[in-house]
């Protein structure tokens, strides 16, 4: 048990479908994070989150579109989505954004985008 | 450019120490020496970080060296379970915003 847990752990979806991606941490942290891992590919940190207020954008592609109604919930809505957008996509929690505050990640979404 | 240089892979007995050497040569006074482990299919764990001294845990403990250019994560009785690859990460406040960026890691595997 994380701490950190990410809803669907698998999702199938077809370039035109719109779907969400759900995180929820039980850590009372303030920071959340979201990451793609793709296949031999290092981890790549996509939206950061630090009391609610959107702090990072990573470069992302609009087709994503993160949401943080509280410090306890983190939302990734997808949206017309390419094939190489198939990856695991994490989420991660931390006290505060600091170097010395430890992110704490949940099991990840796999997604295929088909 | 990698900050970390880990070893491709190693092996540990069941039962035994596992100790993970890093290299981190570059590091500067500010920056914090992270491990983090993923078995497959799941998220990544946090195990232990560490500034300037030793570090122990429920998990593991963490030596880093004094000129702080190295250090070694060690398991002080591996089971099956701590098969995973393991990430050692230097991370600073010039790190935007907290990213964490990982490497190829080590990956153990733990024998009976």
């Amino acid at each position: 048990e994380t701490g950190v847990t990410q809803t669907p752990r698998h999702l199938v979806m077809g370039m035109t479908n719109k779907k969400s991606l759900k995180c929820e941490q039980h850590l009372g942290h303030n920071a959340m994070y979201w990451y793609k891992q793709s296949a031999k590919k290092p981890l790549e940190l996509m939206f950061v989150y630090n009391f609610k207020e959107q702090t990072e954008n990573n470069s992302v592609p609009s087709r994503f579109s993160p949401e943080c109604p509280n410090s306890s919930h983190l939302f990734l809505h997808l949206h017309t989505l390419q094939p190489e957008d198939s990856a695991l996509y994490l989420c991660a929690s931390s006290r505060e954004t600091g170097p010395s505050q430890p992110q704490h990640f949940g099991d990840g979404t796999r997604l295929s985008i088909l | 450019d990698a900050k970390t240089t880990q070893p491709p892979s190693m092996d540990c007995a069941e039962g035994r120490a596992a100790n993970l050497p890093c290299n981190h040569s570059t590091i500067s006074g500010n920056e914090y020496v992270y491990w983090y482990r993923q078995i497959h299919s799941q998220g990544p764990q946090y195990i232990i970080h560490g500034l300037k001294n030793n570090e122990t845990n429920e998990m593991a403990s963490l030596i880093i060296t004094e000129d702080r250019k190295s250090s070694t994560l060690i398991l002080p009785h591996a089971t099956l379970r701590d098969t995973a690859v393991y990430y050692c990460i230097v991370r600073g406040t010039t790190d935007s915003w907290g990213k964490l960026q990982f490497g190829a890691g080590t990956q153990v595997v733990v024998t009976p």
